[in-house]
């Protein structure tokens, strides 16, 4: 069955450090997006790329970096920039055909140790 | 810029009883408009989408909403909840087909048995 897939579900950082989050989609979708999650806060867009080779920054980019190399992968590089990195983080990917909703991967959440 | 606003943070209703979720964008145009669930833990599953046509659109698990364009609203709505309805609800709007897709910050549905 096509989908996305995030991994890992939860992952652990020590301060100072680097840690990506993968997104994979086999769903053949053109867009896909990273959002973080906050208790009370809705979703908030980080990154979003709408074609390989190319990302723009969404509302709160900062601290973070993402790189579009192949269409089916996105991912998410929380740096140590990124000073309250403690979320909820989720990644969607929606093709170009209209009428088509965006599609959620499962979330990963990252913990300061 | 458009946003979207769900007044309500946490709804709680009767087992059985009948729901209505509110949800208001502002934006100057007719968007795409989106209602999607969560569980918790898990990502965004769409409930139900309206781009034209008919302002009552059905979606799964028996819920409907109603786009009013005076009111600049899509609330959904059910019937008669069920437990496993108990979940945060999240509206979202989209200006373009593949623009940016923005988040309302949830509503949390407590079922009481």
């Amino acid at each position: 069955d096509g989908g996305i897939t995030q991994s890992p579900k939860y992952l652990f950082r020590k301060e100072g450090q680097n840690v990506t989050l993968s997104c994979e989609q086999n769903l053949n979708h053109d867009a896909m997006y990273w959002y973080r999650q906050d208790p009370g806060q809705g979703l908030r867009l980080i990154y979003y790329s709408q074609i390989v080779n190319d990302f723009q920054k969404g509302d709160i980019a900062e601290g973070y970096s993402v790189s579009r190399e192949k269409k089916e992968s996105f991912p998410l590089t929380v740096t140590s920039a990124q000073k309250n990195p403690t979320a909820f983080y989720l990644c969607a990917s929606i093709s170009g055909l209209i009428n088509q909703p965006q599609h959620f991967g499962d979330g990963t959440r990252l913990s300061i140790l | 810029a458009q946003s979207v606003t769900q007044p309500d943070i946490h709804i709680t209703v009767s087992e059985g009883a009948s729901l209505e979720l509110r949800c208001n964008y502002s934006y100057g145009a007719t968007p795409y408009l989106f209602w999607y669930v969560q569980s918790p833990g898990q990502g965004l599953q769409l409930l139900l989408k309206y781009f034209s046509g008919d302002t009552l659109v059905q979606g799964i698990k028996g819920f409907e909403a109603e786009f009013k364009r005076s009111q600049s609203s899509f609330n959904l709505r059910k019937p008669s909840v069920h437990w496993s309805d108990a979940a945060e609800y999240f509206c979202a709007v989209a200006v373009n087909r593949d623009d940016k897709i923005i988040f309302g910050k949830g509503t949390r549905l407590h079922i009481l048995p």
